[in-house]
């Protein structure tokens, strides 16, 4: 069964503490896309990587974001320091295709709260 | 950037047909279209895509006419089942995927 997956599946932290979201991306898809969800603002594109490289991270806050791709079963989002502003829901994605529109496959998300 | 419009939110009944349509006015000749589904608490699932003309699979179809500046995801004798938020895409084939715009897509609640 390939599916993307996510940790942890929900996580409420303090202001100012540091969060980190994991993700594996589905077994030989070499690209992840990181998204944020909110009521407001829909799903948001943050990162892009491909082959472990960030391609596209201009939609991310670079002052308290960081992404890495440490090896092909894994990527991270790490917020530091966290404000309440970051609540949301995060994905992670891989497509079927390193290039073009392909299918995106979608993991669980992480619930972030910051309180 | 292609953008879409979506109605915010449709009701339908039990067993009707339901038709989204999207608007894409500044669509690029590359542009591909692409629908999803979101369920709550779950990622964006694929349901279809398509260039033109008339695509169908298990699911939905995808009607898009020739000018290509709208599209309607019509899904056959809906369920309880597919109350979801429903997202549509464009964006073309050459490895641009960073640049989809999601929006807030269409809220489809199915009553009994």
């Amino acid at each position: 069964d390939a599916r993307v997956t996510q940790t942890p599946r929900h996580k409420v932290t303090e202001m100012g503490q540091e969060v980190t979201m994991r993700c594996q991306p589905i077994l030989g898809h070499n690209t992840v896309f990181w998204y944020r969800q909110t009521m407001m603002q829909g799903l948001e594109l943050l990162a892009y990587f491909r082959n472990r490289a960030p391609l596209d991270d201009s939609g991310m806050p670079k002052d308290r974001f960081s992404a890495e791709m440490p090896d092909a079963t894994l990527a991270t989002l790490k917020i530091q320091p966290s404000e309440p502003r970051d609540s949301a829901v995060y994905f992670c994605a891989s497509p079927e295709r390193e290039t073009g529109f392909g299918e995106q496959f979608f993991g669980p998300g992480t619930r972030l709260t910051v309180l | 950037l292609a953008k879409t419009t979506q109605p915010i939110s449709m009701d339908s009944y039990e067993g009707q047909e339901v038709n989204i349509t999207c608007s894409h006015n500044n669509i690029a000749t590359n542009d591909y279209i692409t629908w999803y589904q979101q369920f709550p608490s779950q990622g964006p699932r694929f349901i279809i895509q398509g260039y033109k003309t008339k695509v169908t699979n298990e699911v939905a179809s995808l009607f898009i006419p020739a000018d290509r500046k709208s599209s309607t995801l019509s899904l056959p004798r809906v369920s309880l089942s597919d109350t979801a938020v429903y997202y549509c895409l464009v964006g073309d084939n050459a490895g641009n995927n960073r640049k989809l715009i999601w929006g807030l897509g269409t809220s489809l609640a199915v009553n009994p």
